[in-house]
């Protein structure tokens, strides 16, 4: 079974520009939850969409915004990008929340310069 | 609010040593799910072992095994016999429970680094 990927790999952008990332979960996995991963912040939840709807939020302002599709990829956008938006931000699948375990992407690394 | 604290930000040893890395949560569910992940270099993170809240069998799997005491809220996982290929940054995670009762986000820890060496 393949694992959950995530496009593209690597993005260099300038402040004030805007990014889509992207992610397709596991075959059947029909939860996608978006996290940012910095040196400063650590590991943090920035969304959860299951069934093409946000379940949950974390505390990002709303320049980073994201939404499911009907095969359950996802993607999340990120307007007006700043310096501090340079982060591994990776994505998670989970068959359907509940006891099962989410399973993470390779991320994407995005430098804002 | 959920917290998971990983009090050892980094941890050296040589290879053939055991090791243990410890993991504190809070939470105020009483359905609850416990997680641990490995880093590489590489980046992604690597699903380990997941652990509920009724569940506080201890888990061994090959050098690896895991210690839940509700009791301290800890959940913490000693990897006997390191090997080189060990090093990594862990991590542990809490899930948030919805009001639906479905586990949602996870609540990281800072990471415990694991460097081992010959």
């Amino acid at each position: 079974k393949a694992g959950v990927t995530q496009t593209p790999r690597y993005l260099i952008k300038t402040r004030g520009q805007q990014v889509t990332l992207s992610c397709s979960p596991i075959s059947g996995h029909r939860s996608v939850s978006w996290y940012q991963q910095t040196p400063g912040q650590g590991l943090q939840f920035l969304f959860e969409y299951f069934s093409e709807t946000q379940r949950n939020k974390g505390n990002f302002p709303g320049r980073f915004s994201g939404r499911q599709f009907s095969n359950s990829r996802s993607e999340m956008n990120v307007s007006t990008l700043e310096l501090g938006d340079s982060a591994l931000y990776l994505c998670a699948s989970r068959h359907a929340g509940g006891r099962d375990e989410p399973y993470f992407g390779p991320g994407t690394r995005l430098t804002v310069t | 609010a959920q917290k998971v604290t990983q009090a050892q930000t980094e941890i050296s040893v040589v290879e053939k040593e055991d090791v243990t890395l410890d993991c504190v949560y809070e939470t105020r569910d009483t359905t609850y799910y416990l997680f641990w992940y490995k880093q590489p270099p590489s980046g992604e993170l690597v699903f380990l072992i997941r652990r509920n809240s009724f569940d506080e069998q201890n888990e061994i799997s090959g050098r690896y095994s895991w210690n839940f005491q509700k009791s301290t809220s800890s959940f913490n996982f000693t990897i006997t016999a390191s090997q080189v290929v060990d090093s990594a940054v862990y991590f542990c995670a809490l899930s948030e429970t919805l009001n639906t009762g479905t586990a949602s986000k996870l609540t990281f820890g800072t990471g415990t680094r694991l460097q081992v060496t010959l």
